[in-house]
């Protein structure tokens, strides 16, 4: 049983959109939630983190926002670029060194 | 380059065989993990070490067997190899401070025939 649910698992997007992954959790320990980056035949890459403490953070064209009371977490990946298509993951862990992972999505940026 | 170096990178084993997968970083981490990823099932813990000569089973132990000897290598072994076992395996680093994540190696992909 996953601890983190994640939705969707594929997601397709034109180029200049907006992709957006929803993740969710019951472990109320948890309090670090990363988003990793998977290119096709390469490892996950860390990608952005948050800590319950803030409810948004921006990286560039990514933002991760957090709602504390609903136990959620989402990534928006503003103007979508081809080279975003890749698989995502998000995560969570209580004690900052053992992550439990979503399912993934699948995120294909259409030109 | 630094990393996480994962061998060997392909194996095709037959039901029964046994194999060692190697994970080695040179990255001086503490913590080591191996996990496995199937389609729609994300990435799931095996085994994990939170340094040398350590190690705790995690979400899938079953069938799988670690150690680690030595502070930079985390070695993977199935005993008896199944067909449920064919997926592709991930070793990974860290250094326990969360900012700077996890580093994963580029994957061990393992077919059960």
């Amino acid at each position: 049983q996953q601890q983190v649910k994640q939705s969707p698992q594929s997601l397709i997007v034109q180029k200049g959109g907006i992709s957006i992954i929803n993740c969710a959790y019951e472990n109320t320990a948890f309090d670090y939630f990363p988003w990793y980056q998977q290119f096709p035949g390469k490892g996950p890459a860390l990608l952005i983190a948050i800590r319950p403490d803030v409810s948004e953070k921006k990286e560039g064209r990514f933002t991760i926002s957090f709602n504390k009371s609903a136990k959620q977490f989402s990534l928006h990946i503003m103007d979508s670029q081809p080279g975003d298509s890749a698989t995502y993951f998000c995560a969570a862990t209580p004690n900052d060194y053992k992550l439990s992972f979503g399912a993934g999505t699948t995120v294909t940026v259409r030109a | 380059n630094a990393g996480v170096t994962q061998t060997p990178k392909f194996r095709v084993l037959k039901t029964g065989q046994s194999m060692t997968l190697l994970c080695a970083q040179d990255m001086n981490h503490e913590y080591m993990y191996w996990y496995r990823q199937d389609p729609g099932m994300g990435l799931r813990l095996i085994h994990y070490s939170v340094g040398e000569g350590t190690t705790a089973k995690g979400e899938v132990p079953d069938g799988y067997n670690v150690s680690r000897l030595k502070k930079q290598n985390f070695l993977l072994g199935l005993e008896s190899a199944a067909p449920s076992q064919t997926s592709v395996y991930f070793c990974a680093s860290g250094d326990g401070i969360p900012n700077y994540g996890y580093t994963f190696g580029s994957g061990t992909r393992l077919t059960v025939v």
